[in-house]
């Protein structure tokens, strides 16, 4: 499978863990996209990179969530300290820089928080 | 910042009928607007997209017309299938950058 994987895919977790997402690109595709997907809703933007470099990040992003991308490969997103409201599936989407908006989407790891 | 919304919310039709999803955005800089089809449990597929500089873009059942005077871009389907049935996002955005998603629009196509 050449597409955008996600690790895990279910985490449930009790509240005040932390916990930790792996976002696997598309190979070759220098830009890597997290969103956060909550019921009925579109996905809402978190953060972005190119490369290794991380460009943008929400507003919504409190201190508690933390996102690497430190070869410019894989990312990584950590939720520190989980509130129930954090409860959301998290997708993370790769595009390729020349010319490629096109983001693609991996199927999301969906979290729970008690 | 954008805002891109969305209607309408749930979209009803019978088999080989047309549906039509409409949306409007706000930040006259956004020149890239894709659809998103998404099956319950499943991640957002691409089905189309478009860019400023086209006014409109078919492929095969499926068309997208863009306004950039009134920004606002719908999606087009045609002769729907029940297959069709699922949510269908669209989103604006700029360059390379983030993509803001509209809420989405359930479409049940019943056979």
């Amino acid at each position: 499978d050449t597409g955008v994987s996600q690790d895990p895919r279910h985490k449930i977790t009790k509240r005040g863990q932390n916990v930790t997402f792996r976002c696997d690109p598309i190979s070759e595709h220098n830009r890597l996209y997290w969103y956060r997907q909550t019921l009925g809703q579109g996905p809402e933007f978190l953060t972005y990179f190119q490369n290794e470099a991380q460009l943008e990040k929400s507003r919504l992003l409190s201190d508690r969530f933390s996102a690497e991308r430190p070869k410019g490969s894989f990312s990584t997103l950590e939720i520190q300290r989980t509130e129930q409201g954090d409860s959301a599936m998290y997708l993370c989407a790769s595009s390729y820089g020349q010319g490629g908006e096109t983001q693609y989407f991996g199927p999301g790891t969906r979290l729970l928080v008690l | 910042g954008e805002n891109v919304e969305q209607h309408p919310s749930t979209l009803s039709v019978q088999e080989g009928d047309s549906a039509v999803i409409k949306c409007t955005y706000s930040d006259s800089a956004s020149n890239y607007f894709p659809w998103y089809k998404q099956e319950l449990g499943k991640r957002p597929q691409l089905i189309i997209d478009i860019r400023s500089n086209v006014g409109e873009k078919k492929d095969q059942r499926i068309a997208v017309t863009l306004n950039k005077t009134a920004k606002h871009f719908s999606l087009h389907i045609t002769e729907t299938q029940p297959e069709d049935s699922a949510v269908y996002f669209c989103a604006a955005g700029t360059g390379f950058q983030k993509l803001v998603f509209g809420t989405g629009t359930r479409l049940l196509v019943s056979p």
